[in-house]
C-alpha cells in the first residue's frame, strides 16, 4: 500500500518549452502533495505544499508562477515548469500523505528533467 | 529554527560491518526524527521514524536508530552491512506543528565486499 507514481520518470525538452509532471497516489487519497528539487548529489529542497482543491503553498525563493502547482484531485497533483530554462534542470520529487498519516509522507520515484 | 546535520557525506564500510550513519538535530521542542533510504535515480523510502515514543527505534533492512536527547543525536546503525545497503541515507526532521520535513545533506553509503 501507500504506492506514489509519478510521470514522466524522465524528460528532456528544449529551452523555452513547459513540462508537466504528474504525481498520483495509486491507493489511497492523498490530502496533502509535496514538491520537491534536488539537485545532483544535493539534498531534497521543499518546492511547495499542495492540499486539494486549494492554492498551493510555495516556499520562499520559489517562483510561483514559474513553477505552477494543480491538486485538483486526492489521487492527483501535477507540476509544470513553465518556459524551463538549464538552470531548472534537476530531479522533482512529489511526495504525499493522506490525512490520517501526518508523520508520513510517502515518496513518488522522482522525474528527471533536463533541459537544453 | 528546527534543523538536522549530518556528519560525513560518505561511508565506506566493508560487508558484514557495523554501518552508522551520524545525524544530529537542532530542536527546542521535541523531534519528529525520520531516516530516509535513497537508492540511484529513486525516490526516497522510510527506513524508520522517531515520534517521541521509544527511543530506541527498528526500522526496515535491519536498521535502527536511537533517539538521545543529551547528544541531541538520531544516528542511523546496522549491525552488519550488505551490498545492497549502498545508497543514500537521509536524515530529516518535521518541522513543529507542520507536517513539512527538513532534510539534512545526505550520506553515501558504500558496502565494499
Amino acid at each position: 500500500g501507500a504506492v506514489v507514481s509519478q510521470h514522466p520518470s524522465w524528460v528532456i525538452c528544449k529551452s523555452g518549452t513547459s513540462v508537466k509532471i504528474e504525481c498520483r497516489s495509486l491507493d489511497f487519497q492523498a490530502t496533502t502533495m509535496f514538491w520537491y528539487r534536488q539537485f545532483p548529489k544535493q539534498s531534497l529542497m521543499l518546492m511547495a505544499t499542495s492540499n486539494e482543491g486549494s492554492k498551493a503553498t510555495y516556499e520562499q525563493g520559489v517562483e510561483k508562477d514559474k513553477f505552477l502547482i494543480n491538486h485538483a484531485s486526492l489521487t492527483l497533483s501535477t507540476l509544470t515548469v513553465t518556459s524551463a530554462h538549464p538552470e531548472d534542470s534537476s530531479f522533482y520529487i512529489c511526495s504525499a500523505r493522506t490525512i490520517s498519516s501526518y508523520n508520513e509522507q510517502f515518496f513518488g520515484p522522482g522525474t528527471r528533467l533536463t533541459v537544453l | 529554527a528546527q534543523s538536522v546535520t549530518q556528519l560525513g557525506s560518505h561511508v565506506s564500510v566493508s560487508e558484514g560491518a557495523l554501518v552508522l550513519l551520524r545525524c544530529n538535530y537542532s530542536s527546542s521542542v521535541p523531534p519528529y526524527l525520520f531516516w530516509y533510504v535513497q537508492y540511484p535515480n529513486q525516490g526516497l523510502q522510510l527506513l524508520l521514524k522517531y515520534t517521541s515514543a521509544a527511543t530506541l527505534v527498528k526500522g526496515i533492512n535491519g536498521f535502527e536508530a536511537e533517539f538521545k536527547k543529551s547528544e541531541t543525536s538520531f544516528h542511523l546503525t546496522k549491525p552488519s552491512a550488505h551490498m545492497s545497503d549502498a545508497a543514500e541515507y537521509f536524515c530529516a526532521v518535521r518541522i513543529y506543528n507542520t507536517d513539512k520535513l527538513i532534510f539534512g545533506t545526505g550520506t553515501r553509503l558504500q558496502v565494499f565486499p
